[in-house]
């Protein structure tokens, strides 16, 4: 049972234009939603990470954006940049020493 | 600056072979996990350790085992090699927290096993 649901699978975007990948979850316990960016030959590196007490949070022209009702949160990514083409990956858990239940992930490729 | 880094960058075996993937890492983390990432399957947890000596299974524990006698070191090990174990390879670390920490990823290791 997939317990994180990521969509869309791979995405090309415009450069300049923006990118949103959406993430869908049911464990109610989980607390912690990170996004992980993973570039080609590379392990998957911290993006941006939010919890559940917030609606929003933005690093530059990254934007996590969570609905605790509706159990889904996203990533935007604005003013997209050839230098963001990678596979992005969301996740959550439970927090403290439990794993992180990750997406299948999403491959970005952003055009100029 | 953390650093988890994995022995091998590519690795190729005959089937029945047993392998060892190692990973190291450099924080003093509590927590280390052993995932395998497949083309649009994502990332999938294999194993992890919360302490030297402990392990609990991951999502998909058949066909491989692990050790951690170390508390920088964990293992991974191929009993023996199949060719549906064919995949990249990623180690990963964390801290110890009631408030969850960052999750810190090795390079990966690509595996054929022919």
């Amino acid at each position: 049972q997939q317990q994180v649901k990521q969509s869309p699978q791979s995405l090309i975007v415009q450069k300049g234009g923006i990118s949103i990948i959406n993430c869908a979850y049911e464990n109610t316990a989980f607390d912690y939603f990170p996004w992980y960016q993973q570039f080609p030959g590379k392990g998957p590196a911290l993006l941006i990470a939010i919890r559940p007490d917030v609606s929003e949070k933005k690093e530059g022209r990254f934007t996590i954006s969570f609905n605790k009702s509706a159990k889904q949160f996203s990533l935007h990514i604005m003013d997209s940049q050839p230098g963001d083409s990678a596979t992005y990956f969301c996740a959550a858990s439970m927090g403290g020493n439990t794993p992180l239940v990750f997406g299948k992930g999403t491959r970005l490729s952003v055009i100029a | 600056d953390v650093k988890v880094t994995q022995s091998s960058r590519y690795l190729v075996k005959r089937t029945g072979e047993k392998v060892f993937l190692e990973c190291v890492q450099d924080m003093d983390h509590e927590n280390m996990f052993w995932y395998r990432q497949d083309p649009g399957l994502g990332l999938r947890l294999i194993y992890f350790s919360y302490d030297v000596k402990m392990k609990e299974k991951g999502d998909i524990p058949e066909g491989y085992s692990v050790s951690r006698e170390k508390k920088e070191r964990f293992s991974l090990i191929l009993e023996s090699a199949s060719t549906n174990q064919t995949s990249m390879y990623l180690c990963a670390s964390r801290g110890h927290g009631r408030i969850q920490e960052t999750q810190y990823f090795g390079p990966g290791t690509r595996l054929l096993v022919l």
